[in-house]
């Protein structure tokens, strides 16, 4: 079955980036679109931006244009969120999620297991 | 970006009960609404797509309706294992937004 496992959780200190990865299993990677979703702590869910693997293509959300890159490696069926200029709002769950819209309006089915990034010093 | 403005933010309701939830958009956004489940310290699972479609496995309790800017979720007899946060999302326009979350107790 489809599976979204994600790496481990983060502390930095405000300032540095963070790389987040999401290592899909179960499908074909090439037809997925990914999207990177975050949670700050008992807040609600917030999109962040999205790859769309095949076509190598990346868009995001204006909030996070220019601190955000989203990259995959369609070799290891692996996507990455690079988040840079931390500060401590971006304490948060961060969740991706696969759609098979291939850029067209679709669906989350599956999701990650999130990654709790902690940003302090 | 498209506002999301779902209601009520909590509801408490008895086992048996039937919860309705709703959901608003700032624009039309055709049949491009989700809604997902999400229990504590777990990702959101995805229950509806496309404002009425029951995503596959998931109990027939659950149901969506509506289109353009104003939807609804219900579940008809409400479970203990329904306990969680409801977000509903559109996907219509990027970026992709979600309402601000329904928390669900048991009265």
């Amino acid at each position: 079955q489809v599976q979204l496992v994600q790496s481990g959780a983060e502390v930095k200190k405000p300032g540095s980036s963070v790389k987040v990865s999401c290592k899909a299993s179960g499908g074909t990677f090439s037809s997925y679109t990914i999207s990177w979703v975050r949670q700050a702590p008992g807040q609600g869910l917030e999109w962040m931006g999205r790859i769309i693997p095949i076509l190598g293509i990346a868009n995001y959300a204006q909030k996070f244009q220019g601190r955000v890159t989203i990259t995959a490696d369609k070799s290891t069926s692996t996507a990455y969120m690079e988040l840079s200029s931390l500060r401590s709002e971006d304490t948060a769950v961060y969740y991706c999620a696969r759609d098979l819209g291939g850029g067209a309006p679709a669906p989350f089915d599956y999701w990650g297991q999130g990654t709790l990034v902690t940003v302090s010093s | 970006d498209i506002q999301m403005t779902q209601s009520p933010s909590s509801l408490s309701a008895s086992v048996g009960d039937r919860v309705t939830i709703t959901c608003q958009a700032s624009q039309d956004i055709s049949n491009y609404l989700n809604w997902y489940q999400q229990k504590p310290g777990k990702a959101p699972k995805l229950l509806i797509y496309d404002a009425s479609n029951l995503e596959t496995g998931v109990p027939s309790r659950f149901s969506g309706s509506g289109s353009g800017t104003d939807f609804t979720f219900t579940i008809s007899s409400l479970q203990p294992e329904d306990i969680a946060t409801y977000y509903c999302q559109q996907y219509d326009n990027l970026p992709d937004t979600f309402g601000q979350g329904t928390k669900l107790e048991i009265k």
